[in-house]
């Protein structure tokens, strides 16, 4: 069965820390996973897209890393900021058709001051 | 702003009332979406519509009917709900190119209440 899991499921840290948000996922066959940050009320906006030849890619404070062997990807967010506080989602796109996007639950992280 | 605009963005409506959300792309896009988010669940996807066509109706129940007019509009037509149905309803459009699923842009959502 294609899911994406991701943990923990909810997050909190003080400003200016780092954290590290997970995504595994079973989905197969692969084209790409990207990241989605998604403030309370709003739509989710994309952060990064990779395939499957890509390791790490990183947009700003944001480093995303695929281990396709594993199949596990992660977001770690550098010397976080209050505006960081959102839900983080993993999607994975499966191969072979245009709507087969596999999203997960989402990380709920809050950054404190 | 991400270029897809939805109204209303907050929706009341009672189980007997029809209403409908909108959504408009200025992207450009050949393909539009509509999910609904519910508390701590997934993004569901409900409709899909390539090149103005209905391609993907995700099982979505009757009461729910989409309209796709040209392009760059779409709506999602409501009537009879149930309190249930209560969620975030989210557009997106994407540049499909073949199969493969092009990236992303959803408008703000649509909060729908069904008393």
């Amino acid at each position: 069965k294609n899911q994406v899991e991701q943990s923990p499921q909810s997050l909190i840290i003080l400003e200016g820390k780092n954290c590290t948000l997970q995504c595994n996922y079973t989905v197969s066959p692969f084209s790409n996973l990207r990241w989605y940050k998604q403030d309370t009320g709003r739509g989710p906006v994309s952060l990064t897209i990779m395939t499957f030849s890509e390791n790490t890619k990183s947009n700003g404070r944001y480093t995303a890393t695929l281990d396709a062997d594993t199949k596990q990807s992660s977001l770690h967010i550098t010397a976080s900021q209050l505006s960081d506080s959102a839900s983080y989602i993993c999607v994975v796109s499966k191969a072979g058709g245009y709507n087969k996007l596999i999203f997960g639950a989402g990380t709920r992280l809050a950054v404190h001051p | 702003e991400t270029g897809v605009t939805q109204t209303p963005r907050h929706l009341v409506m009672g189980m007997t009332n029809k209403k409908s959300l909108k959504c408009e792309q200025h992207l450009g896009h050949n393909a539009m979406y509509w999910y609904k988010q519910s508390a701590k669940k997934p993004l569901e996807l409900m409709f899909v519509y390539n090149f103005k066509e209905q391609t993907e109706n995700n099982s979505v129940p009757s009461r729910f009917s989409p309209e796709c007019p040209n392009s760059s509009h779409l709506f999602l037509h409501l009537h009879t709900l149930q309190p249930e149905d209560s969620a975030l309803y989210l557009c997106a459009s994407s540049q499909q190119d073949r199969e493969v699923p092009g990236e992303l842009f959803f408008g703000e959502g649509s909060r729908l209440t069904v008393l």
